[in-house]
């Protein structure tokens, strides 16, 4: 079945400096990646849409420079935290679509501490 | 604009006996796709079922099956013979065929011994 490998599991980083997480689909193309956010004990809020080769789709209220996301390959997208401080920790999820017979496959998901 | 709701925040359910989820939703598109996700304490999202809209007959994967009425825009989870295992938050959600998945709120089930 289609996979979904998200990393690092769990991070804490210093206020102040960026983090890089990493969602590569392993068995599949991934022509569109989704990231989200999830706060304890709620549903996931869709923070930005990403499709392979192109600039990525933010949604309302999320920031474009402090949640960078690239997907320069079919199997690879990135979401980097930049100047990272304590209110962005969170749990991220990463989610990639390929062909509609995969469905949406998820990562594991990225634990950030900001401290 | 779509939209997903989840009214039963909490369920609980003992060992072996069934339990219903329930979702209904929002659009007025006439393709699309629903499903169940089950979220574990380890919180990776696990694919429990899926529906196409333009297919009449519900869905079933082994113990799981979900009852779609598609003029209600409903849209539950039967989950039967429960097992402790089943203990997890389940998102129901609506997706187009390219577009994002939209998620209801959640629904916390425990599965009693």
């Amino acid at each position: 079945g289609a996979v979904v490998s998200q990393h690092p599991s769990w991070v804490i980083c210093k206020s102040g400096t960026s983090v890089k997480i990493e969602c590569r689909s392993l068995d599949f193309q991934a022509t569109t990646m989704f990231w989200y956010r999830q706060f304890p004990k709620q549903s996931l809020m869709l923070m930005a849409t990403s499709n392979e080769g192109s600039k990525a789709t933010y949604e309302q209220g999320v920031e474009k420079d402090k949640f960078l996301i690239n997907h320069a390959s079919l199997t690879l997208s990135t979401l980097t935290v930049t100047s990272a401080h304590p209110e962005d920790s969170s749990f991220y999820i990463c989610s990639a679509r390929g062909d509609l017979s995969y469905g949406y496959t998820f990562g594991s998901g990225t634990r950030l501490t900001v401290v | 604009a779509q939209t997903v709701t989840q009214s039963q925040p909490e369920m609980s359910v003992q060992e072996a006996e069934t339990v219903t989820l329930s979702c209904t939703y929002d659009t007025s598109e006439s393709n699309y796709y629903l499903f169940w996700y089950k979220q574990p304490p380890s919180r990776q999202m696990i694919l429990v079922i899926r529906q196409e809209a333009y297919k009449q007959q519900n869905a079933t994967e082994n113990r799981f099956s979900v009852n779609f009425q598609k003029a209600a825009k409903s849209f539950s989870l039967k989950i039967s013979d429960s097992q402790l295992g089943d203990t997890a938050m389940y998102f129901c959600a609506f997706g187009l065929r390219t577009d994002k998945l939209i998620f209801g709120t959640g629904t916390r089930l425990q599965v009693f011994p």
